[in-house]
């Protein structure tokens, strides 16, 4: 069946670096366009990246445009996101998320992952 | 952006209960719109996209409907199992963006 299982999350200083990874597996991984989302504690879900089945092209939201950059292996199966100049406002569990139609970007997105937590704080 | 304005923000209600949400986009967006459901803990599990198309395996008892800016999602009868977050989500336009969801306990 279709998993996605994300890692990488942690406790990291405002200004520091981290890169989350989404393992996927159950599905041709080759031939889907993959989304993160993100969910600070208590509040909202907001979208965050989202990258082509050949990573070819990507999309970043305007509150992480510039710091943020998404990317992926097929090879391996593996999503990632590079998160650098993190800020509290960061703080947020991170979902990796795969949409329906494979090569739409603008499509539900009918499998997710459980996400991973990230904490920005001194 | 896209804002999707959802309500109510929770609701309490009985087992058996019909429950109902509304989801309404701030432009035109077709029918591009899904409903997931969120349990703590857990991963997001969608139930309806398209409007009104019932994801493969989803209970009977969940519905959508809509077309446009007004979106509603039901659940015919309530469970227990029910117990979750639900949200709107619009995938016409990027940015996706999400309703702020709807809180669903049992009375």
């Amino acid at each position: 069946q279709v998993q996605l299982v994300e890692s990488g999350g942690g406790v990291v200083q405002p200004g520091k670096s981290l890169r989350l990874s989404c393992a996927a597996s159950g599905f041709n991984f080759s031939t889907y366009v993959m989304h993160c989302v993100r969910q600070a504690p208590g509040k909202g879900l907001e979208w965050v990246a989202a990258i082509s089945y050949d990573g070819s092209n990507k999309y970043y939201g305007d509150s992480v445009k510039g710091r943020f950059t998404i990317s992926r292996d097929n090879s391996k199966n593996t999503l990632y996101l590079q998160m650098n100049s993190l800020r509290a406002e960061d703080t947020a569990i991170y979902f990796c998320a795969r949409v329906k139609m494979g090569r739409i970007v603008e499509d539900a997105l009918d499998y997710w992952g459980r996400g991973t937590l990230v904490t920005v704080s001194s | 952006d896209i804002q999707m304005t959802q309500s109510p923000s929770s609701l309490s209600a009985s087992v058996g209960d019909r429950v109902t949400i509304t989801c309404q986009a701030s432009q035109d967006i077709s029918n591009y719109l899904y409903w997931f459901q969120q349990k703590p803990g857990k991963a997001p599990e969608v139930l309806i996209y398209d409007a009104s198309s019932l994801e493969t395996g989803v209970p009977s008892r969940f519905s959508g409907s809509g077309s446009g800016t007004d979106f509603t999602f039901t659940i015919s009868s309530l469970q227990t199992e029910d117990i979750a977050t639900y949200y709107c989500q619009q995938y016409d336009n990027l940015p996706l963006t999400f309703g702020g969801g709807t809180k669903v306990e049992i009375k």
